[in-house]
């Protein structure tokens, strides 16, 4: 059983159109992530939920918005999808408390395989 | 802000031979430091972590890394490298305070060869 899943593995699209991704876990962890990776492997985060609140906004732009119904899912919308979105998106999840001076930064984090957008 | 440094982009050793692939960190506090690798295609998979504690810290297929606090590094290394290890590695900083904020490097590739 995969322990973070991504949908899709690829999605090709048309400048100005909404997409979607979608992320689930199955680990029972509580801390969830979008990571975006550029053309040449950089990695950066983009969000952080933990028990389905906003943790972490990276100055990502409004296009982007992130939604978790529930801690095992966390879900990536898209709208107006630009030329600069194409990447890999990674999903991510972790056991992570939210209390300053816990352990919670060592957690390990979990990936999903990525979802490889291109904008065209 | 936390923020990492791998110099390399691409390192390359005969397979047999020890392989290093370097990393040095910043953040305030005490870090926590992980090394990931990425094969093609693939998700980020965790390799090892220092927390505190011993520095020489040992992970997963032969690999390890010693965390070296005086020259903020955190290098990987392996005795013998395997054409299977060739991957694009990432080293990553969190901080021991507040949400957690993993902040990776730029990543080295890694070519073994035969």
């Amino acid at each position: 059983d995969t322990a973070v899943s991504q949908t899709p593995k690829y999605l090709v699209t048309q400048m100005g159109n909404d997409k979607s991704i979608k992320c689930e876990q199955n680990l029972g962890h509580d801390t969830m992530y979008w990571y975006k990776q550029d053309s040449k492997k950089f990695l950066k985060i983009m969000f952080s939920y933990n028990n389905k609140e906003l943790i972490i906004n990276e100055t990502v732009p409004n296009r982007f918005s992130p939604k978790s119904p529930d801690k095992a899912h966390l879900n990536l919308h898209i709208n107006s999808l630009e030329l600069g979105d194409s990447a890999v998106y990674f999903c991510a999840s972790s056991q992570g408390g939210v209390l300053a001076g816990d352990l919670s930064g060592a957690n390990v984090l979990t990936f999903g395989a990525g979802s490889r957008l291109t904008v065209l | 802000a936390q923020s990492v440094a791998q110099p390399e982009d691409q390192v390359n050793v005969a397979e047999g031979n020890p392989l290093t692939v370097k990393c040095t960190y910043s953040v305030s506090g005490n870090p926590y430091l992980f090394w990931y690798v990425q094969y093609p295609n693939r998700g980020l998979q965790f390799l090892l972590k220092y927390i505190t504690g011993d520095n020489l810290v040992k992970g997963s297929y032969g690999f390890e890394a010693e965390f070296n606090k005086s020259q903020t590094s955190f290098h990987l290394k392996k005795p013998s490298a395997l054409v299977s290890d060739s991957a694009l590695y990432f080293c990553a900083v969190n901080r021991n305070t507040g949400f957690q904020k993993l902040v990776f490097g730029t990543g080295t590739r890694l070519l073994v060869s035969p």
